[in-house]
């Protein structure tokens, strides 16, 4: 994938949890990054827009930063109903193409 | 409220064609971009194609480029993905989503998904 993510990640419930999305020149650094959630057997959701804004509706455990050529999700106060997949996604100016990351599976242990 | 609705997914022999519907509602389709992202068994989410609301300009990911065509007919509310020369490894769920540019852009709604089997 054009964007690095790790595969998987996992916390204690109630803990924190960060994940990355690593990108190049081409991609992060101009545009804006959003954020998705795909719990097993669903569609994706939108958690995170504009690099940090949160839809209606999302609550603010979720939140969204960006530096440089990197981004990350932050999700606090974790539950067992935060388990899934989580894929950061952006425009890649050099692609002329929307390009996800591979995706970080959360545990909350 | 908004929904999005795929059909047209199915077994189909490779080589073959297929197209793909998404029928939407709740809101005003003529004002909105549209995407068309996939998911292999087991796999993460790829981008495939996206159409602006002008129904002209339209971006394709590198391995549907040639073989899928995206479009729309508004006066239908529907978005289709018109699929040829497919191959086994084109099996996915195949999920169409609104591109909304009051969040940046960003895929605000999905649809359920409709899913592709690539198989003789």
């Amino acid at each position: 994938s054009v964007l690095t993510q790790p595969p998987s990640v996992s916390a204690a419930a109630g803990q924190k949890v960060t994940i990355s999305c690593s990108g190049s020149s081409s991609n992060i650094p101009n545009n804006y990054v959003s954020w998705y959630q795909q719990l097993p057997g669903t569609a994706p959701k939108l958690l995170i827009y504009d690099n940090y804004k949160r839809p209606s509706g999302i609550p603010d455990r979720f939140s969204g930063s960006k530096s440089g050529t990197s981004a990350a999700l932050g999700i606090t106060g974790l539950q067992t109903g935060d388990e899934g997949d989580y894929y950061c996604v952006t425009w890649d100016n050099s692609l002329t193409a929307v390009v996800f990351g591979g995706g970080t599976k959360l545990t909350v242990l | 409220q908004v929904v999005l609705v795929e059909s047209g997914g199915g077994v189909v022999q490779p080589g073959r064609s297929l197209r793909l519907s998404c029928v939407a509602s709740g809101f005003s389709f003529n004002d909105y971009g549209f995407h068309w992202v996939r998911q292999a068994p087991g796999k993460g989410l790829e981008w495939l194609a996206d159409i602006w609301n002008d129904g002209i300009t339209k971006y394709y990911g590198d391995s549907v480029r040639g073989r899928f065509t995206i479009s729309r007919d508004n006066s239908k509310d529907t978005l289709y993905l018109e699929m040829s020369s497919l191959r086994a490894d084109d099996t996915a769920v195949y999920y169409c989503a609104r591109d909304d540019d009051n969040v940046g852009n960003a895929l605000d709604f999905w649809g359920q998904g409709t899913m592709v089997t690539v198989s003789s």
